[in-house]
């Protein structure tokens, strides 16, 4: 199957300081790339879809300015989580979309666990 | 507002045995459904999908059913194994290659 990777696995930072989060596609272009984050014992929830070249769409409530998405190749899109704070800590997920014969799938990275002390 | 929701939060089915885990939409624009399997501190992975020209997809022990009327689907695995325990989270979209919304997961726990 397709595969994603996600980088770093685990981040720790200090509250005010900005992290970045990669998400690839290893073995196919994803032409549309998603941003998800959960929280314990909650469902994913969609933060923003990312697509190649051009601005992210941001899902209601999720503040642009401090998620800043680029997704500059087929292969890559990048997270920034700015000026980071406690409430912001969260295991973030990302997928890629991909053809499943002629459907296309979402398959996720192994995710980014963030903890904002 | 959920618009994917899996009303069990937990299953405990002995190793052998059928398990069925079940998920419910109210968008009638969802015409894609897939169910992932998570393990705690990675990412989802996925299990099988189905579009709603189907209403039955198999592969291998698994098993998706789709009924529309309903807006009701079902995962059954058989025979269940202990490797499944694993949280199972349902997902639609409207649209294949679209964002997904996600159920709350049901946490499966297979006993020997």
């Amino acid at each position: 199957g397709a595969v994603v990777s996600q980088h770093p696995s685990r981040v720790i930072c200090k509250s005010g300081t900005s992290v970045k989060i990669e998400c690839r596609s290893l073995d196919f272009q994803a032409t549309t790339m998603f941003w998800y984050r959960q929280f314990p014992k909650q469902s994913l929830m969609l933060m923003a879809t990312s697509n190649e070249g051009s601005k992210a769409t941001y899902e209601q409530g999720v503040e642009k300015d401090k998620f800043l998405i680029n997704h500059a190749s087929l292969t890559l899109s990048t997270l920034t989580v700015t000026s980071a704070h406690p409430e912001d800590s969260s295991f973030y997920i990302c997928s890629a979309s991909g053809a499943l014969g002629f459907q296309e799938t979402q398959y996720f990275g192994p995710g980014t666990r963030l903890l904002v002390l | 507002d959920q618009q994917v929701k899996q009303n069990s939060p937990s299953l405990s089915v002995q190793e052998g045995r059928i398990s069925i885990l079940n998920c419910d939409y109210t968008n009638s624009m969802f015409d894609y459904f897939l169910w992932y399997k998570k393990y705690p501190a990675e990412g989802p992975t996925f299990l099988i999908s189905i579009s709603s020209i189907k209403d039955k997809n198999e592969d291998g022990r698994f098993t998706v059913f789709l009924n529309k009327s309903a807006k009701h689907l079902s995962l059954h695995i058989v025979p269940s194994q202990p490797g499944d325990s694993a949280v199972y989270f349902c997902a639609a979209s409207a649209n294949s290659g679209y964002a997904l919304n996600f159920g709350k997961g049901t946490s499966l726990l297979v006993t020997p």
